[in-house]
C-alpha cells in the first residue's frame, strides 16, 4: 500500500527557512483527486494543516501560515517539499506528510508519514 | 482557535458506548472526517465521508452528522481505542480545511 516518508533537517535556525520532502513510494504522485498535504504538531499540541499540493503544481495553503509557506510537487522524483520561511520556536512541532482528498463535500487525509520533528533553536 | 470545536477530554467505561462530537457552522455543508492519535504515532483515519470506514477499521466505530455537529461513536469501547481523537472538515469558506481542537478518549 501507499507510503510516505518525510526527510529534511530536524534542527533549523530562528528567522531560517525550514525545508521538508515527503516522498511517496508504491503509488503516484500523479493521481487524480488526490492532494499531497503538510499538517504541524507542536509538542503537547493539536494537529494544524500547513497546506497541500496537486501534482500540476496548484497549491492552497492555511491563511494563517500562508505568508511563510510554499509547497511544490516533483513528479519524476514523486516527492512534495515544505518551505516555511523565517521560523521562530513557535514552528517547533512534528510535521506530517499526507495523501489529501478534497472534493466536493468530501475532505480526508487517507494516508500519512511517521512524521519528522523539526526543532527551532539556535 | 479553530472553526472545529471538540470537547477536550471524554471518558467512557470499558465496554459502553461513546460519543465524541464536532461542532461547526461548516459541517451543515461539509462531511468530516475523523483520525485516531496514539502516543508518538502519526493519526489514523478511522472515519470519511460521513460514515465509510477504511479497511482495517473495526466496525464499532461509526460517524454521523446533524446539523452543524459531526459525531464519532464507538459502540463497545476497547482499552485500545484510548487515544485522541480529531475531526477535520472543510472550513467555513470552503475554501481551506481545518482540524477540530481535538478529544482525548480515556476507556475507564
Amino acid at each position: 500500500q501507499l507510503q510516505l516518508q518525510e526527510s529534511g533537517p530536524g534542527l533549523v535556525k530562528p528567522s531560517e527557512t525550514l525545508s521538508l520532502t515527503c516522498t511517496v513510494s508504491r503509488g503516484s504522485i500523479s493521481t487524480s483527486n488526490y492532494y499531497w498535504g503538510w499538517i504541524r504538531q507542536p509538542p503537547g499540541k493539536g494537529l494544524e494543516w500547513i497546506g497541500s499540493v496537486y501534482y500540476s503544481g496548484s497549491t492552497y495553503y492555511n491563511p494563517s501560515l500562508k505568508s511563510r509557506v510554499t509547497i511544490s510537487v516533483d513528479t519524476s522524483k514523486n516527492q512534495f517539499s515544505l518551505n516555511l520561511s523565517s521560523v521562530t520556536a513557535a514552528d517547533t512541532a512534528v510535521y506530517f506528510c499526507a495523501r489529501d482528498f478534497v472534493r466536493g463535500v468530501m475532505a480526508y487525509l487517507d494516508y500519512w508519514g511517521q512524521g519528522t520533528l523539526v526543532t527551532v533553536s539556535s | 482557535s479553530s472553526e472545529l470545536t471538540q470537547d477536550p477530554a471524554v471518558s467512557v467505561a470499558l465496554g459502553q458506548k461513546v460519543r465524541i462530537t464536532c461542532q461547526g457552522d461548516s459541517l451543515r455543508n461539509y462531511f468530516a472526517s475523523w483520525y485516531q492519535q496514539k502516543p508518538g504515532q502519526a493519526p489514523v483515519l478511522v472515519i470519511f465521508s460521513k460514515n465509510n470506514r477504511p479497511s482495517g477499521i473495526p466496525d464499532r466505530f461509526s460517524g454521523s452528522t446533524s446539523r452543524d455537529t459531526a459525531s464519532l461513536t464507538i459502540a463497545g469501547a476497547q482499552a485500545e481505542d484510548e487515544a485522541d481523537y480529531y475531526c477535520y472538515s472543510r472550513d467555513s469558506s470552503g475554501d481551506h480545511v481545518v482540524f477540530g481542537g481535538g478529544t482525548k478518549l480515556t476507556v475507564l
